[in-house]
């Protein structure tokens, strides 16, 4: 069975682009989490989708947004791009979004993302 | 909100040895507990994970134990081997409108296992 799969792997832009990431989940799974990995911060929660629909969105500003296709496939946005937003994105799939069911989530290699 | 702290940040021991790596959790609310093993170009792997119902699970080499009253939660490795060097995240979360996937991490433990 194929693992979670981000592309593209490696990015490189200028402030003010804007850059789109794209996660494959794995196949059967219908939720998909993108994080963000950067030294300082560590890893914290951007949003998480489930049957293209946004269930959760962590503490990061509008720039960042997302959405999941019919397939499970899902993207991330980030508009009007800043230095600071230069990291490791990182995309993890798992069965289901409610609670009390076993759902391990797996991540992808994530993109890393290089802002100049 | 919630937040967990991880230590130690980095952490050397002999092949052979064993490594303890510790978490605590601020919200009283988390209720399940994962540990994940990032090495490097990869994304992490979940490596054992435990429910607030369980005080302590253990597969092979790998254990972690939960105290609730005290909020935190250990990593346990035994029998260390080099490929077990890697970094160790921990992390918690709780119900938030029936959803598990928004995991709060801890800032991870670079373990580095010397032959």
């Amino acid at each position: 069975k194929a693992g979670v799969t981000q592309t593209p792997r490696y990015l490189i832009k200028t402030r003010g682009q804007q850059v789109t990431l794209s996660c494959s989940p794995i196949s059967g799974h219908r939720s998909v989490s993108w994080y963000q990995q950067t030294p300082g911060q560590g890893l914290q929660f951007l949003f998480e989708y489930f049957s293209e629909t946004q269930r959760n969105k962590g503490n990061f500003p509008g720039r960042f947004s997302g959405r999941q296709f019919s397939n499970s496939r899902s993207e991330m946005n980030v508009s009007t791009l800043e230095l600071g937003d230069s990291a490791l994105y990182l995309c993890a799939s798992s069965l289901h979004w409610w609670t009390g069911v076993e759902n391990e989530q797996f991540f992808g290699p994530g993109t890393r993302l290089t802002v100049l | 909100g919630e937040n967990v702290e991880q230590h130690p940040s980095t952490l050397s021991v002999q092949e052979g040895d064993s490594a303890v790596i510790k978490c605590t959790y601020s919200d009283s609310a988390s209720n399940y507990f994962p540990w994940y093993k990032q090495e490097l170009g990869k994304g992490p792997q979940l490596i054992i994970d435990i429910r607030s119902n369980v005080g302590e699970k253990k597969d092979q080499r790998i254990a972690v134990t939960l105290n609730k009253t005290a909020k935190h939660f250990s990593l346990h490795i035994t029998e260390t081997q080099p490929e077990d060097s890697a970094v160790y995240f921990c992390a918690a979360s709780w119900d938030y409108g029936g959803s598990q996937g928004n995991l709060i991490f801890g800032k991870g433990t670079k373990l580095s296992v010397k032959p």
